[in-house]
């Protein structure tokens, strides 16, 4: 089956410090690439959404200046936190799919553990 | 505003008992919903994607189905194992091409 690579799984750090959060679809290519966040315990929340070769959309009250994604091949994109503070620790969880079909599923990394200190 | 709600939250059950977990939604214009099982501290693993046209889609003990006039869908796992605890999510797709999660069904069985 279609694999998502994701890429750290965990990452501690101070407060300050950017963090770059790889994806990559290890079978497949992406066109379309999904960020989610999920905080304990609740469902995912989407941030944004990028298509290979464009600029990310990204969801309503995420600041792009803050999570800044690249999605500049079919087969990686990433996200990089800049200046991480506390409330940002969290479970950031990365998606693909392939085609361009909304009836192509979605196939997710095994996210990556956040912690601000 | 799309929103999609999961019930029960939480459910235990003892091993070998089949069981169905419920997914409702608010607005029945979707592509297709997907179930997903997630593990603690883990992504999320494609269970079952049906389609609008389609009624249910079925994968060894899985069976998901989809009455999309009154915004459902059901999960049901035959003859449960220990392995299938996990947080079980069911997520729409509409026109936006998002998908929208529910909460989640965490699950456990016990041997």
């Amino acid at each position: 089956g279609a694999v998502v690579s994701q890429h750290p799984s965990r990452v501690i750090c101070k407060s300050g410090t950017s963090v770059k959060i790889e994806c990559r679809s290890l079978d497949f290519q992406a066109t379309t690439m999904f960020w989610y966040r999920q905080f304990p315990k609740q469902s995912l929340m989407l941030m944004a959404t990028s298509n290979e070769g464009s600029k990310a959309t990204y969801e309503q009250g995420v600041e792009k200046d803050k999570f800044l994604i690249n999605h500049a091949s079919l087969t990686l994109s990433t996200l990089t936190v800049t200046s991480a503070h506390p409330e940002d620790s969290s479970f950031y969880i990365c998606s693909a799919r392939s085609g361009s079909g909304v009836n192509q599923p979605q196939h997710f990394g095994d996210g990556t553990r956040l912690s601000i200190l | 505003k799309q929103e999609v709600t999961q019930i029960p939250a939480a459910l235990s059950v003892p091993e070998g008992e089949n069981l169905v977990l419920n997914c409702s939604f608010t607005d029945s214009a979707i592509y297709n919903l997907q179930w997903f099982r997630q593990d603690p501290g883990k992504g999320l693993t494609s269970l079952l994607l049906i389609q609008s046209s389609q009624r249910e889609q079925t994968s060894g003990r899985l069976n998901a189905s989809l009455d999309k006039s009154s915004g459902r869908s059901t999960l049901y796992i035959a003859a449960s194992q220990p392995g299938d605890s996990a947080t079980y999510l069911c997520a729409v797709r509409g026109n936006t091409d998002k998908l929208i999660f529910g909460t989640g069904t965490r699950l456990q069985v016990f041997p």
